[in-house]
């Protein structure tokens, strides 16, 4: 299983960031995507997830009107794209893979992670 | 939404000691908690599953309890290799939080 991100990116406030996740390994359609973001020196912050079968998104409350998750599964990619983008936004923003617990009816945890882009905003 | 609060923010040890590091949830979330280490520059790794099940090739040392509110995570006997930080995760419902983290320093 692997999770291969994107390479680091360098924005102007105000601009917009989209982020690549590559799925492999795996059947992509059988585990959402989740997208976590973590800032310079800070902890982890969960920003939303995908069902890369069904296209269905939930995004964290605040990220909701400026994040954009979205899958192309003919290519096993998920995207994270963040718009409005100001200087604390500035972060390390990773995927993950999760899987749904049918029987359970709730979602399991992170067990494997992209290596991570860097985002940089700056004027 | 439900809070986690991890304690200690700091914890520093030596080589071969117990630690113990604590994470509340606001609320209940059954057994429905993950403890990750994370080392600088790299992806947080699973260490513990549904409060105390340990991931495949994770060493014995850790240990993970709890259930409700109430959750620990131990390492028996530290290695040089465990200083890192970790964090607790809640996965009760639609949305994830995670603990604040604890850094785990060698003294």
């Amino acid at each position: 299983v692997q999770l291969v991100q994107s390479g680091a990116e360098v924005k102007k406030p105000g601009a917009s960031v989209k982020v690549s996740c590559k799925a492999s390994g795996y059947t992509f359609t059988g585990y959402y995507i989740h997208w976590v973001r973590q800032a310079p020196g800070q902890g982890l912050e969960w920003m939303g997830w995908i069902n890369p079968n069904s296209g269905v998104t939930n995004y964290a409350q605040k990220f909701q009107g400026r994040v954009t998750l979205t899958r192309d599964t003919s290519i096993n990619t998920a995207y994270m794209e963040l718009s409005r983008l100001r200087s604390d936004d500035t972060a390390v923003f990773y995927c993950a893979r999760v899987y749904w617990n049918y029987e359970e009816g709730t979602f399991e945890e992170f067990d494997f992670w992209g290596q991570g882009t860097l985002v940089t905003v700056s004027s | 939404d439900i809070q986690m609060t991890q304690s200690p923010s700091t914890l520093s040890a030596f080589v071969g000691d117990r630690v113990t590091i604590t994470c509340r949830a606001s609320q209940s979330i059954r057994s429905w908690l993950a403890w990750y280490q994370q080392k600088p520059g790299k992806a947080p790794k699973l260490l513990i599953f549904k409060a105390s099940s340990l991931e495949n090739g994770v060493p014995s040392r850790f240990s993970g309890s709890g259930s409700g509110t109430e959750f620990t995570l131990t390492i028996s006997s530290l290695q040089p290799d465990d200083f890192a930080t970790y964090y607790c995760q809640q996965y009760n419902s639609y949305s994830y939080t995670f603990g604040q983290g604890t850094k785990l320093e060698i003294k």
